[in-house]
């Protein structure tokens, strides 16, 4: 069964550093999505990208944090300089539509521990 | 802002216990989805409405959209030890085409 694959599982990085989050969506899927889990809270979105752009995005999503379709199977989350705050499971998202019938299909996450 | 409230934010049953859990908000989606997410991994699909008034049952769940499309419920019956997780509303309000998650309803059933 197609599935969405993430990767590393775990981050540990020193405040300041730049990580990048990948992801490989399933493969006949045209829309992407990273969502953020701090724990013990909420899932939070954080931005959909959609024919190479991105095409909505939260207050989350400042100018510290980018995507990326490198090419015809990864969508990456980079975020320039680590907060303590960014310490939290991220989860990227895959859908064949939009809207009503878009359907998300999540990996298994990547946490992010910023020290 | 918090588009979905859910209720209640904890519950903790024996087996065999019936439960009830409640999304809510002031806005109209148009469709509402439930998820159930296990420690450590993502979020996993279980149904999707989109009907105002509409039910869907899955096994022992069951799913109810509000006539209004501002709610929704999941009610169990016969909980097992292995309905134990984080059970998350996430619905498209009318206004856009992303979905929002709810505040989360983290259920233990203990054996």
């Amino acid at each position: 069964e197609p599935e969405v694959t993430q990767t590393p599982s775990h981050q540990v990085t020193q405040m300041g550093q730049e990580v990048i989050l990948r992801c490989v969506p399933i493969s006949n899927h045209l829309y992407f999505y990273w969502y953020r889990q701090i724990l013990g809270q909420k899932v939070e979105f954080l931005v959909s990208f959609y024919n190479n752009e991105i095409s909505e995005k939260s207050e989350i999503f400042d100018d510290q944090f980018s995507v990326e379709r490198p090419d015809g199977s990864n969508f990456t989350l980079k975020i320039r300089s680590t907060k303590l705050e960014d310490s939290a499971m991220y989860f990227c998202a895959s859908s064949r539509d939009r809207g009503v019938a878009g359907e998300l299909f999540f990996g298994e996450g990547s946490r992010l521990t910023v020290l | 802002t918090q588009l979905l409230e859910q209720s209640p934010q904890f519950l903790s049953i024996q087996e065999g216990e019936n439960l009830t859990v409640y999304c809510n908000s002031s806005s109209v989606f148009s469709s509402l989805q439930w998820y159930r997410q296990e420690p450590g991994e993502g979020p996993v699909l279980l149904v999707t409405v989109v009907t105002g008034g509409e039910v869907k049952k899955l096994k022992r769940l069951t799913f109810q959209f509000g006539d209004a499309r501002k709610d929704s419920s999941l009610h169990i019956t016969a909980a097992q030890p292995g309905d134990t997780g984080l059970y998350l509303c996430a619905g498209v309000p009318n206004t856009g085409n992303q979905f929002y998650f709810g505040t989360g309803t983290s259920l233990t059933v203990i054996p």
